[in-house]
């Protein structure tokens, strides 16, 4: 079974800029959820689809929005780019027991 | 929100030690899970936990999901320089319906050669 795939690994924006992330979930699965990591941060909840629905929400601006498509899939989007926004980007997949979740290896963001 | 305490913050080993690191919480939880993320990458599932007093083994990793439902921990047996990487912990708050899971800050483990 293929793992997450996370789509692209590393990108470099100027502030103010716009950038989509993508995510393709273990087959199978419905749920696909953003994680922000920053160092001395940990992992900081972004938000949750299932569904194609937004079923939970993290504590991030509204620059901050993500969808699921029908088959899954799922993308996010920061708008207006701050240089606080350089983290690296995860996407975990879920639909398994005890709501387990999965990693993709990440996205890794860098605003200059 | 809910919260973890996860610990230790780090640890520095020497090469064949054993070590253990733990999770506890305030509240109930019915699924503990422990990750490894190795630098630059996401983070890895080691093993998942979903009955108290549970005890499950992954090599030579050992995890256990406490009977009191508010603690797990991580044993990790003759290490290896491999070991290396931060280790989280994360549960899912009894009878949180789909909630997200809450993470730990991690244990940044350490090992010379």
């Amino acid at each position: 079974k293929a793992g997450v795939t996370q789509t692209p690994r590393y990108l470099i924006k100027t502030r103010g800029q716009q950038v989509t992330l993508s995510c393709s979930p273990i087959s199978g699965h419905r749920s696909v959820s953003w994680y922000q990591q920053t160092p001395g941060q940990g992992l900081q909840f972004l938000f949750e689809y299932f569904s194609e629905t937004q079923r939970n929400k993290g504590n991030f601006p509204g620059r901050f929005s993500g969808r699921q498509f029908s088959n899954s899939r799922s993308e996010m989007n920061v708008s207006t780019l701050e240089l606080g926004d350089s983290a690296l980007y995860l996407c975990a997949s879920g639909g398994g027991a005890g709501n387990t979740i999965y990693f993709g290896e990440g996205s890794w963001l860098t605003v200059v | 929100g809910q919260q973890l305490n996860q610990s230790p913050q780090s640890m520095f080993i020497q090469e064949g030690e054993d070590v253990s690191m733990n999770c506890t919480s305030s509240s109930i939880f019915n699924t503990w899970l422990w990750y490894k993320q190795d630098p630059g990458e996401g983070p890895v599932l080691l093993i998942a936990l979903y009955k108290a007093g549970e005890l499950t083994s992954n090599g030579r990793l050992t995890a256990q999901f406490g009977i009191t439902r508010k603690d797990s921990f991580l044993n990790i047996s003759a290490s290896i320089p491999s070991d290396v990487g931060i280790y989280f912990c994360a549960g899912q708050p009894y009878l949180s319906g789909n909630t997200p899971l809450v993470f730990g800050k991690g244990t940044r483990l350490s090992v010379i050669a």
